[in-house]
């Protein structure tokens, strides 16, 4: 089975943080996305890479970014958190043209 | 990015009876996924489907990709407690994960 690990199932940052979110994969999956999910609004996509070291922009990648250096490893960052980032946020990884495998979540509070 | 209607937002219903929920986009899709999340957990993968008209089940759970390619259908056939949980669809044209549009998802309740 597919394993996808979110490094934090809770957080509690302060805003102007700088915030790491971090996601392993185990099954060598070339794709890896990051979303945020928050009642009403459903999963909305915000970065995604396809390759190591390659990134592209979702839909609401404002306020975020990303690094790949690693094929199973996708960090997202906030770079100065805000309190309209409280959410949870889950990483996927895939195959090329195959469903998304979710990790567990991690449950960001921004105070 | 666009959203897919997903309904009925939410749902109770006694353990035993049979559930069904739908989704429908203006876009036509190339494949159509349902996932289920259980509190606190992400979404896990219950049924994948790639071609209009195609039925498929996974245990009590049956899956049709509707023949207009805007639509899809969910159905639970005697509904357990651990079947609680928010179940997504999911759509795409393209095929791939980066163009996957979800759902606003099913609550659903199961009381004995």
């Amino acid at each position: 089975d597919v394993k996808v690990t979110q490094s934090s199932r809770y957080l509690v940052k302060r805003t102007g943080e700088k915030v790491f979110l971090e996601c392993v994969q185990d099954m060598d999956h070339e794709n890896m996305f990051w979303y945020r999910q928050d009642p009403g609004l459903g999963l909305r996509l915000i970065y995604f890479s396809y390759d190591v070291k390659m990134k592209e922009k979702g839909d609401i990648p404002e306020g975020y970014s990303v690094s790949r250096e690693k094929k199973e490893r996708f960090s997202l960052i906030l770079e100065s958190a805000s309190t309209n980032q409280t959410s949870m946020y889950l990483c996927a990884s895939s195959l090329f043209l195959s469903p998304l495998h979710f990790g567990n979540g991690t449950r960001l509070t921004v105070t | 990015g666009q959203q897919l209607n997903q309904s009925p937002q939410s749902m109770f219903i006694q353990e035993g009876e049979d559930v069904s929920m739908n989704c429908t986009s203006s876009s036509i899709f190339n494949t159509w996924l349902w996932y289920k999340q259980d509190p606190g957990e992400g979404p896990v993968l219950l049924i994948a489907l790639y071609k209009a008209g195609e039925l498929t089940s996974n245990g009590r759970l049956t899956a049709q990709f509707g023949i207009t390619r805007k639509d899809s259908f969910l159905n639970i056939s005697a509904s357990i407690p651990s079947d609680v949980g928010i179940y997504f669809c999911a759509g795409s044209f393209t095929g791939t994960a980066s163009k996957l549009t979800f759902g606003t998802g099913t609550r659903l309740q199961v009381t004995l």
